[in-house]
């Protein structure tokens, strides 16, 4: 069973635009990662936050967490069309062990130029 | 050179057949896991190992067993394919103690007819 549910499952949007990815959990965590997997490809680690952590950022991404909602979110901003894949997030908690992931269903991107 | 390798990458097979998928590493990492990923569904985790002597059960282990022949490679096999394990599986590797960024590999599209 997923821990993580990510909303919407598809956004379109065009190049210059903010997208937001939301992320819903279901049982208290460690951490929350974001992925990031182009079509057909490996996963790739975008940002860690720790669940004593609200905000993180790097680049052009920014990622919050509220654990008394049990989400996260992932802003991209200024997207480009590079920025076209499928987005997960991934969740460590003690029921399912520190050293597992348990990732949501995904959110696809697609961003037009 | 790819840090995580899987081979093969594609693989057409029958119904009954015995499939090997292998995953080797240069990363010098413990921890290595197996996922499954079907549309729609995420990342589902079939195995994982921390060390040489350390296998552990995923939440979808039926129907697949693995072998960790040395720190550095991590084989997932199914015994008697069967058509609902078409797939895309994927090679993850992760280091430290806690869990923290997992390494993915390209992954290996498996098709049992």
């Amino acid at each position: 069973s997923q821990q993580g549910e990510e909303d919407p499952q598809a956004l379109s949007i065009q190049e210059g635009e903010n997208a937001t990815m939301n992320c819903s959990y279901k049982t208290s965590i460690n951490n929350l990662q974001w992925y990031r997997q182009n079509s057909g490809r490996g996963l790739v680690h975008l940002i860690l936050i720790r669940s004593n952590e609200r905000e993180k950022h790097s680049g052009r991404l920014r990622v919050t967490l509220d654990t008394s909602k049990k989400s996260s979110s992932l802003l991209i901003t200024a997207s480009r069309a590079a920025d076209t894949a499928s987005y997960f997030c991934a969740t460590a908690s003690m029921n399912t062990g520190f050293q597992k992931l348990v990732f949501g269903t995904g959110t696809r991107l697609l961003v037009s130029p | 050179d790819a840090d995580v390798t899987q081979t093969p990458r594609n693989r057409i097979t029958k119904t009954g057949k015995r499939i090997m998928l292998e995953c080797s590493q240069t990363k010098g990492h413990d921890r290595m896991y197996w996922y499954r990923q079907d549309p729609g569904l995420g990342l589902r985790l079939i195995y994982y190992s921390f060390d040489v002597k350390d296998i552990n059960k995923g939440e979808i282990s039926d129907g697949y067993s693995v072998s960790r022949q040395a720190q550095a490679k991590f084989s997932l096999s199914l015994e008697s394919a069967i058509p609902n394990q078409t797939a895309l599986y994927f090679c993850a590797t992760a280091g430290g103690k806690s869990t923290g960024e997992l390494f993915f590999g390209e992954g290996s599209r498996l098709t049992v007819l």
